[in-house]
């Protein structure tokens, strides 16, 4: 399996709080992604990193954050969570794009709202 | 900008049955299309992907697609469903222009006895 570690798996927190996730890699991939799933909706990209300090917005991007310092980590913050931010996150790895896609997955990141 | 969609929510097969998830994709260049399980409580792993080589695909698990340009699809097949292909299927596409890797809505299977 590919070193991808989510952090923390669980998480349950108040509405307008900030909350930060972190992915770490252990594969040295250049590409980190992150994800949200929600039921109907399927995976929506929030953000994904290109290198270090290279990151770019995905599709819903708003209300969050996203940062690379290293090769290894790619934190997400929800700057104020809201309800609508309640879903399962997921962190993603591949070593390019292209050809070169070949995505792993961490485990996921319950996040829950209240 | 490039996308998938994947038709039907949900399908529903007997044990021993053809599975067959569809994917129609949208792209102005030649597309690099993947397919994804996740099984409960899991992340998503890789099943197969194309990326022009040859346009049958073979991936794990007995599962394969097969690339239509002609119809814009990229539909997964499996000739006998078995109770462990229970779970979600995406499609998902690696947009050229963006790095960014798409995916669709998911299509969850269902295995009968």
């Amino acid at each position: 399996d590919a070193g991808i570690t989510q952090s923390p798996r669980h998480k349950v927190t108040e509405t307008g709080t900030p909350v930060t996730l972190r992915c770490h890699q252990t594969e040295n991939h250049r590409y980190m992604y992150w994800y949200r799933q929600d039921p109907g909706h399927g995976l929506r990209l929030i953000h994904y990193s290109y290198g270090v300090k290279d990151t770019d917005k995905g599709e819903v991007s708003d209300g969050y954050s996203v940062s690379r310092s290293k090769t290894e980590d790619f934190l997400l913050t929800l700057e104020s969570a809201t309800s609508s931010q309640t879903s399962v996150y997921f962190c993603a790895i591949s070593p390019g794009t292209g050809t070169r896609t070949e995505a792993f997955f961490g485990q996921g990141t319950r996040l829950t709202v209240v | 900008a490039q996308s998938v969609t994947q038709l039907g929510s949900h399908v529903s097969v007997s044990e021993g049955a053809l599975v067959l998830l569809r994917c129609n994709y949208s792209s102005s260049v030649p597309p690099y299309l993947f397919w994804y399980v996740q099984y409960p409580n899991q992340g998503l792993q890789l099943l197969l992907k194309y990326t022009s080589a040859a346009t049958l695909v073979k991936g794990i698990n007995g599962f394969e697609a097969e690339f239509k340009k002609s119809e814009t699809s990229f539909h997964l097949t499996k000739p006998s469903a078995h109770m462990s292909d229970a779970a979600e299927y995406f499609c998902a596409v690696s947009d050229q222009s963006t790095d960014k890797l798409i995916f669709g809505t998911g299509t969850r299977l269902q295995v009968f006895p």
